[in-house]
């Protein structure tokens, strides 16, 4: 089975700086690794994901993330966040062949003017 | 083009009634899911199908049914509704490991 962990249940951050927020995964088989945003009142929306290749994963609306194998890490990279960005983040983990899909307690994510 | 979608967004009732709610994706995904949402916005799955077959049945009460009538519909029916049921569903589709795709969510109140 696998398990995610998102350390940081809330991230406030200074408009323009640098974001990261934090995901680890633990895995017995090789896994996809996700992350979503769900902005107020909405649903989930597809940031990034890794499936293989590069580690460095870029996505929608600047953010990035790095797929780290040795630390089980899959941390989501912003370098300059803005008001539109504040918003619930999850990060989620599943098996190779897509039939468990399993997500992190969420990080949530304030922009401070 | 909705990629996933449920019926009805918002559904109050009361405790004791049986409820159902409806899922439907045309992506051609093989696999789909329910997931509850609390009120602190921990997203937990209740359910996985996998071409009408049923894979994960996590720790949910069996007043909770799932029925797949085939791979593009995954209806959750609830009976005799708690005040604890009241929450987010979420459905959800995926293909071969690929990223998961949610539908707008279903808020459900219990009074």
């Amino acid at each position: 089975a696998q398990s995610v962990t998102q350390l940081d249940s809330q991230v406030p951050v200074f408009e323009e700086a640098p974001v990261e927020l934090r995901c680890n995964y633990s895995s017995s088989v090789s896994v996809y690794l996700f992350w979503y945003v769900q902005y107020p009142n909405q649903g989930l929306q597809l940031l990034l994901k890794y499936l293989s290749g590069s580690t460095l994963v870029k996505g929608i609306n600047g953010f990035e993330a790095e797929f780290n194998k040795s630390q089980t890490s899959f941390h989501l990279r912003k370098p300059s966040v803005h008001i539109s960005d504040t918003a619930e983040y999850f990060c989620a983990v599943s098996d190779r062949a897509g039939n468990q899909f399993y997500f992190g307690t969420g990080t949530s994510l304030t922009v401070i003017p | 083009d909705t990629a996933v979608s449920q019926t009805p967004k918002y559904l109050v009732t009361q405790m004791g009634n049986d409820k159902s709610i409806k899922c439907e994706q045309n992506l051609g995904h093989d696999t789909m899911y329910w997931y509850k949402q609390d009120s602190k916005k921990f997203l937990k799955i209740m359910f996985s199908y996998n071409n009408k077959e049923l894979i994960i049945n996590e720790t949910v009460p069996n007043r909770f049914s799932p029925k797949s009538p085939d791979k593009a519909h995954l209806n959750l029916h609830i009976n005799s509704l708690e005040l604890g049921d009241s929450a987010v569903y979420f459905c959800a589709s995926s293909q071969g490991g690929g990223a998961c795709f949610f539908g707008p969510g279903t808020r459900l109140t219990v009074l």
